[in-house]
């Protein structure tokens, strides 16, 4: 399996810009998660999903923030409008079931100039 | 929530030494420990995991101790080498999820020549 893929590995925008951010997760997994990693927070849960369903979106930082999961084989972490604190890398990750493992992408660099 | 402390937040030793990495958590219900290592420009990766039901748990040159009375749990790295320099991670979830992780803030260990 080719793991978590996430998309695109780097992204540039100006402030004010939509940015969304794709994951792939590994197949047959269920459970998704998206994860902002800063230097100051460190890495912070955002936001998941249990079979496509949102759980738990109480970390997700603003209505700025939303996240979609439209089928078991991708999920949408959309910024708009974005802003320089929203730098960072995002990560996705999957796990077979809540109670499993979590798996971890390559990440997104985040860079709102 | 589960609230997790990491210690130290850097860490430098001598190849062949040992490494020992420190954490703390708060729930005393959490049941699973997972450590993760991030290697630059890359997504944290797990790399050993242990569960309340047991105190010590081995993978070659890496080791994981419990104590669940104190809350507290450790990695241990024998026989380090330059390519396990990296940033390590532990761990705890939610408790009833394995998946829904509170991360520690990271410890930045540099194996030297």
């Amino acid at each position: 399996d080719a793991g978590v893929i996430q998309s695109p590995r780097h992204e540039v925008t100006e402030m004010g810009q939509e940015v969304t951010l794709r994951c792939k997760p590994i197949s047959g997994h269920n459970s998704l998660f998206w994860y902002r990693q800063t230097m100051m927070r460190g890495l912070e849960l955002l936001i998941y999903f249990n079979n496509n369903v949102p759980i738990d979106d109480s970390g997700m930082p603003e209505d700025r923030f939303s996240a979609k999961m439209p089928n078991a084989s991708f999920s949408t972490l959309k910024i708009q409008p974005s802003e320089p604190r929203d730098s960072a890398v995002y990560f996705c990750a999957s796990s077979l079931a809540i109670r499993s493992e979590a798996f971890f992408g390559q990440g997104t660099r985040l860079t709102v100039v | 929530g589960e609230n997790v402390e990491q210690h130290p937040s850097t860490l430098s030793v001598q190849e062949g030494d040992s490494a020992v990495i420190k954490c703390t958590y708060s729930d005393s219900a959490s049941n699973y420990f997972p450590w993760y290592k991030q290697e630059l420009g890359k997504g944290p990766q797990l790399i050993i995991d242990i569960r309340s039901n047991v105190g010590e748990k081995k993978d070659q040159r890496i080791a994981v101790t419990l104590n669940k009375t104190a809350k507290h749990f450790s990695l241990h790295i024998t026989e380090t080498q330059p390519e396990d320099s990296a940033v390590y991670f532990c761990a705890a979830p939610t408790p009833g999820t394995a998946s829904k992780l509170t991360f520690g803030t990271g410890t930045r260990l540099q194996v030297t020549l």
